[in-house]
C-alpha cells in the first residue's frame, strides 16, 4: 500500500528557480491538498482540488501554481522561488473533502530557498 | 489570524500520567475537530475526531472533550507512554461549501513523556 507519495523529498533551490513537488495517491481520493509546514505555525492549506479539474486555492495560495489532470497526481509548482518558501510541504489526500472523512498525508518535502 | 488557537506549545509528562492538550476557536461554523499525531520525519496521522453534537469521545486511552458554549475543545491522553512523545495537532474545518474541504490547523504541541 503505497498511499500518498511526494517526491523529492529533499530539495535545495536558488531563489528565483522554479520546479515542482510531485504527488501521487493510489486510493481512488477524489480530494487532493498541499499544506506547509513552519515552526510554531502548524500546518497550513496552500491548495486543494476536489477532483480531476477542479482546484481551489487554500489559506496561503500566493507563489504556488497546481493543477490536476488525473485523480491520482497533484503537482504543486515553485514558479519563482523565495526564501520565504523554504518549508516542509506535505501532500495529502481523502475520499472525499476535509469534513468528516480522514485524511491521509505524505511524509513531506523538505524545501530549502537559497 | 490564527482561526485555532493551541496550548501548551510544549508539554512533559511522566510515564503513566495524564498529557492534556487545549484548543480554542472562534468560527461557529466548524463542525468537524480531528486531532493528529505526528512523529519526527513523517507526516501527521489522523488520533481521533469529534463532531459538536457530542461532549465526549474516547477510543483507547485517547479522549476528546468538547465544550461547544465555550468553543474549545481538548486531548486527554490517559497512561502516558514514552511511544506517545510527538507533535499533536488540532484541527477544525467547516460544515458549509468551500469550508468543508478546508481543514484548519492549531500550530502544535510537542509533547514528550519521560520515562
Amino acid at each position: 500500500n503505497a498511499g500518498v507519495t511526494q517526491t523529492p523529498k529533499f530539495q535545495v533551490l536558488k531563489t528565483g528557480q522554479s520546479m515542482t513537488l510531485q504527488c501521487a495517491q493510489d486510493m481512488n481520493h477524489e480530494y487532493m491538498s498541499w499544506y506547509r509546514q513552519d515552526p510554531g505555525m502548524g500546518l497550513r492549506l496552500i491548495h486543494y482540488s476536489v477532483g480531476a479539474g477542479i482546484t481551489d486555492q487554500g489559506e496561503v495560495p500566493n507563489g504556488y501554481n497546481v493543477s490536476r489532470s488525473t485523480t491520482e497526481d497533484f503537482p504543486l509548482r515553485l514558479l519563482s522561488a523565495a526564501p520565504s518558501q523554504t518549508s516542509v510541504y506535505f501532500c495529502a489526500s481523502s475520499l472525499q473533502g476535509a469534513s468528516g472523512n480522514t485524511i491521509y498525508f505524505g511524509e513531506g518535502s523538505w524545501l530549502t530557498v537559497v | 489570524q490564527q482561526q485555532v488557537k493551541q496550548s501548551p506549545q510544549s508539554l512533559i509528562v511522566q510515564k503513566g500520567g495524564i498529557s492534556i492538550i487545549n484548543c480554542a476557536y472562534e468560527n461557529t461554523a466548524f463542525d468537524y475537530f480531528p486531532w493528529y499525531q505526528q512523529f519526527p520525519g513523517k507526516g501527521p496521522a489522523l488520533l481521533i475526531a469529534i463532531r459538536p453534537d457530542v461532549s465526549e469521545k474516547k477510543e483507547g486511552r485517547f479522549t476528546i472533550s468538547f465544550n461547544k458554549s465555550a468553543k474549545q475543545f481538548s486531548l486527554h491522553i490517559m497512561d502516558s507512554q514514552p511511544g506517545d512523545s510527538a507533535t499533536y495537532f488540532c484541527a477544525a474545518s467547516g460544515k458549509y461549501g468551500g469550508a468543508t474541504n478546508k481543514l484548519i490547523f492549531g500550530t502544535g504541541t510537542l509533547l514528550a513523556v519521560q520515562p
